[in-house]
């Protein structure tokens, strides 16, 4: 079975704080997403990336940023965390960049 | 832009059927079904690759008009175990890559 797993299930972080999401994934995908999800939104791309070292902007790119160093391992970065990125965070994987995503089991971001 | 999915919320008795529609103002290359249970990541349930293309899982089965960049998602003979969000993923082609973009949900509740 796919294996996606984020580093924090609850974070909580002050308005400023440069914030590191991880998401790693253990079934050689070449297809890494990150999205936010917000009640009445449906799940939102921030960034994705569908190699090593690559990544394209999503919807909603402003005031993140994304680094992937190895394959399996997939990082989104909030430079300067605002109260308005409070949010559920889903990373999720994929074999080819059409076919059927996993999902982690995401990480609830409270920025005070 | 977010694919538009109704019905917003449907409620159900066991047994019942739902079905509940996604819709695309882009030009589709794929779409992709996935439920939510409270709590839970997104799991998917099924894929549909071509235009006009019906898919089946148990009781859940699906349809896509590829002219009319639409997707239906049929649930008969409801079960208690069938609540949950359901979001359909739309892709596109962009430069190369495929482009996912989620609806904003379908709250589907089955009371005994």
């Amino acid at each position: 079975d796919v294996k996606v797993t984020q580093s924090s299930r609850y974070l909580v972080k002050r308005t400023g704080e440069k914030v590191f999401l991880e998401c790693v994934q253990d079934m050689d995908h070449e297809n890494m997403f990150w999205y936010r999800q917000d009640p009445g939104l449906g799940l939102r791309l921030i960034y994705f990336s569908y190699d090593v070292k690559m990544k394209e902007k999503g919807d909603i790119p402003e005031g993140y940023s994304v680094s992937r160093e190895k394959k399996e391992r997939f990082s989104l970065i909030l430079e300067s965390a605002s109260t308005n990125q409070t949010s559920m965070y889903l990373c999720a994987s994929s074999l080819d960049g059409s076919y059927e995503q996993y999902f982690g089991p995401g990480t609830r971001l409270t920025v005070t | 832009q977010q694919p538009v999915q109704s019905p917003q919320a449907v409620i159900l008795r066991e047994g019942e059927d739902a079905v509940i529609n996604c819709s695309s103002s882009k030009a589709l290359y794929s779409v992709h079904w996935y439920r939510q249970k409270h709590g839970e990541a997104p799991v998917f349930l099924m894929i549909l690759l071509k235009g006009g293309e019906q898919k089946g899982h148990e009781k859940i089965s699906a349809s896509f008009n590829e002219k009319k960049q639409q997707s239906s998602l049929y649930l008969t003979a409801s079960q208690l175990s069938y609540s949950g969000t359901y979001f359909c993923g739309t892709f596109h082609t962009s430069g190369g890559s495929y482009i996912p973009t989620f609806g904003r949900g379908t709250s589907l509740i089955v009371h005994p």
